[in-house]
């Protein structure tokens, strides 16, 4: 069966530094990926797609950024954490087109 | 491109209570529309799926939602709330144009005792 590993759970990080959350799919292959933002009151914003490796998406200019180094690895990113930055940020895999996706549990970022 | 709108940020409801949520959608060309829950601090769960098949589709925990095309909606129901129903649900749209889920704002809702 299909799993989906998003880590850390939660991460207390200081304006300015950088950031890395790392997100894997297991069970399946050729994966389309998905990072999500959810902050209150703005419901899920889709950050970034990947629907193969080295091939990214991006919806919203801003400070962050996406890779996918290899088929079921998707990795979010930035160099400078600002405090908008500040969110519960969800990686989800999906099937391809008209499939619905599957989430991680979320990493909870407080930029401070 | 697509979207979801959906009515009301928050919804209470009555234990025991039907619940209604509301979903409209805006697509250009026939839409696959989902619904799913969120537990605090956790990722989202499917509730349930439109594929173009049948209209009426029934989920996961007693909900159903129904696809009405002249309305542009796929609003979520469960006849009798419980407690355990108290979470935050989102509508999601998607084509078979397009690599991209679209999610709405999503609705709380609150169960009543």
């Amino acid at each position: 069966s299909q799993t989906i590993h998003q880590w850390p759970a939660t991460l207390v990080q200081p304006v300015g530094s950088p950031l890395s959350l790392e997100c894997t799919v297991e069970g399946t292959s050729n994966p389309n990926l998905y990072w999500y933002r959810q902050a209150a009151g703005r419901g899920l914003q889709l950050l970034f797609y990947s629907v193969g490796i080295g091939q990214i998406s991006s919806e919203v200019p801003q400070n962050l950024s996406a890779s996918r180094p290899q088929d079921r690895q998707f990795i979010l990113s930035s160099k400078k954490l600002l405090l908008s930055d500040s969110g519960f940020y969800l990686c989800a895999w999906g099937g391809q087109r008209n499939t619905e996706a599957f989430f991680g549990q979320g990493t909870r970022l407080t930029v401070v | 491109a697509q979207s979801v709108t959906q009515l009301g940020s928050h919804v209470s409801v009555s234990e025991g209570a039907l619940v209604l949520l509301r979903c409209n959608y805006s697509s250009s060309v026939p839409p696959y529309l989902f619904w799913y829950v969120q537990y605090p601090n956790q990722g989202l769960q499917l509730l349930l799926k439109y594929t173009s098949a049948a209209t009426l589709v029934k989920g996961i925990n007693g909900f159903e939602a129904e696809f009405k095309k002249s309305e542009t909606s796929f609003h979520l129901t469960k006849p009798s709330a419980h407690m355990s129903d108290a979470a935050e649900y989102f509508c999601a749209v998607t084509t078979n144009r397009d690599d991209k889920i679209i999610f709405g704002k999503g609705t709380r809702l609150h169960i009543l005792p």
